[in-house]
């Protein structure tokens, strides 16, 4: 089992610039996270995505956006880079219902120019 | 609303004692508490959940958490620390609406001393 398996580790972007941050779920997990992790704080949640399509959002805006393929990979994109934007990106996948633990990835470090 | 609140930035022991990393949260009704660990330049590892039953959660490589609903706590322990238990620790509950994502804390440092 691969876990949750993120590309591209690292990346650096100019601002201004667009980007776009790819994530493929556990295996057999159907619902799919998004994270920005802030240098020195916890992470914050962006959006879910759960039956290809976006369930709930958290405070950011609408330069963050997202898609879910049927395979139930997802990607993150940003548009208009800032400078704040920089952060470890976090998926995160499980099963759908509360109870169920959700397994993240190992991260993709954004640094914007 | 919910909110998690992790004390302290930092705790430091000595390999071979035992730890203890606090937690404490705010939450609208039945609380589902979690545990994470970070290790440099990783993403998050699940370490223990509180769902319901048993207030003394086990969880990965030793770890326990212990359930005080009186006092809102979620503390993590480890009756032994590991120099390699070093690492950046998370508290999490899960938010009851709409996408049941997890709200984290802040983070708490743990230093294990050889």
């Amino acid at each position: 089992d691969a876990g949750v398996t993120q590309s591209p580790t690292h990346l650096i972007k100019t601002r201004g610039q667009q980007v776009t941050l790819r994530c493929s779920p556990k295996s057999g997990h159907d619902t799919v996270s998004w994270y920005q992790q802030a240098l020195g704080q916890g992470p914050q949640f962006i959006f879910q995505y759960y039956e290809e399509e976006e369930r709930q959002r958290g405070n950011f805006p609408d330069r963050f956006s997202g898609h879910q393929f049927p395979n139930y990979s997802s990607e993150l994109n940003v548009n208009a880079l800032l400078l704040g934007d920089s952060a470890l990106y976090l998926c995160a996948s499980r099963t759908k219902g509360r109870g169920f633990e959700a397994f993240f990835g190992q991260g993709t470090r954004l640094t914007v120019v | 609303a919910q909110s998690v609140a992790q004390p302290e930035d930092q705790v430091k022991v000595a390999e071979g004692n035992p730890l203890t990393v606090k937690c404490t949260y705010s939450v609208s009704g039945n609380p589902y508490l979690f545990w994470y660990v970070q290790y440099p330049n990783r993403g998050l590892q699940f370490l223990l959940k509180y769902i319901t039953g048993d207030n003394l959660v086990k969880g990965s490589y030793g770890f326990e958490a212990e359930f005080n609903k009186s006092q809102t706590s979620f503390h993590l322990k480890k009756p032994s620390a590991l120099v390699s238990d070093s690492a950046l620790y998370f508290c999490a509950v899960r938010v009851i609406t709409g996408a049941n994502n997890l709200f984290f804390g802040t983070g708490t440092r743990l230093t294990v001393i050889p």
